[in-house]
């Protein structure tokens, strides 16, 4: 709900420009990797994932990038919409870890018309 | 599509009350998963299940319990509420046939503890 958006890094963009949101990861062992979109009032949504063995991927507007050398995820969103309004969440996996997801605390992007 | 079901959208209950909070999947998967959410500490786990009548420790498991006595519910207990456990609480599912890592969440119970 909204109280999640509370305390959180925001992002604020014009509707039509592109956004980059970024993340660093804890575990450099980490296999796999998730971006999340948190809707108002709504639970995470899955948006698009990377493998370990690849630096980028690419969905329906969305990019994501990964470089392991800084631990660090991106993911960036083309020519961004109002409805992308939410709060993004990356997520890191390991084998080690049992497949447990690893969550980072979020970043708010708010869409400006 | 998958959907997951919480039974409650808000609950507000006393210190010391025994909650239920209850979820529901109807794709068939074997995994699920309990996250509490709070702002600044993002989500944190803390329980999950793999199989009916199995559970384990995520990492903040204490004042918590959980029970899934059918592969399609799972439920999370806390035994005695204290205001510290004032929170959004998320439920998730997933499959390894779709992969471990995809989760699909319900919408949350925000539970208020007075």
């Amino acid at each position: 709900g909204e109280s999640v958006g509370l305390h959180l890094p925001t992002l604020s963009v014009q509707e039509g420009d592109n956004s980059i949101i970024n993340c660093a990861y804890s575990n450099s062992a980490s296999d796999y990797f998730i971006w999340y979109k948190q809707e108002s009032g709504k639970g995470p949504q899955f948006i698009i994932d990377i493998r370990s063995n690849m630096d980028k991927r690419q969905g329906q507007r969305v990019t994501v990038l990964l470089n392991k050398t800084v631990k660090h995820l991106s993911l960036q969103i083309a020519a961004t919409q109002p409805g992308d309004s939410a709060v993004y969440f990356c997520a890191e996996i390991s084998m080690d870890s049992s497949y447990k997801l690893i969550f980072g605390s979020g970043t708010r992007l708010l869409v400006r018309p | 599509d998958v959907k997951v079901t919480q039974s409650s959208r808000y609950l507000v209950k006393r210190t010391g009350e025994k909650v239920f909070l209850e979820c529901v999947q109807d794709m068939d998967h074997e995994n699920m998963f309990w996250y509490r959410q709070d702002p600044g500490l993002g989500l944190r786990l803390i329980y999950f299940s793999y199989d009916v009548k199995m559970k384990e420790k995520g990492d903040i498991p204490e004042g918590y319990s959980v029970s899934r006595e059918k592969k399609e519910r799972f439920s999370l207990i806390l035994e005695s509420a204290s205001t510290n456990q004032t929170s959004m609480y998320l439920c998730a599912s997933s499959s390894p046939a779709a992969g471990h890592e995809k989760l699909f969440f319900g919408s949350g119970t925000q539970l208020s503890v007075l």
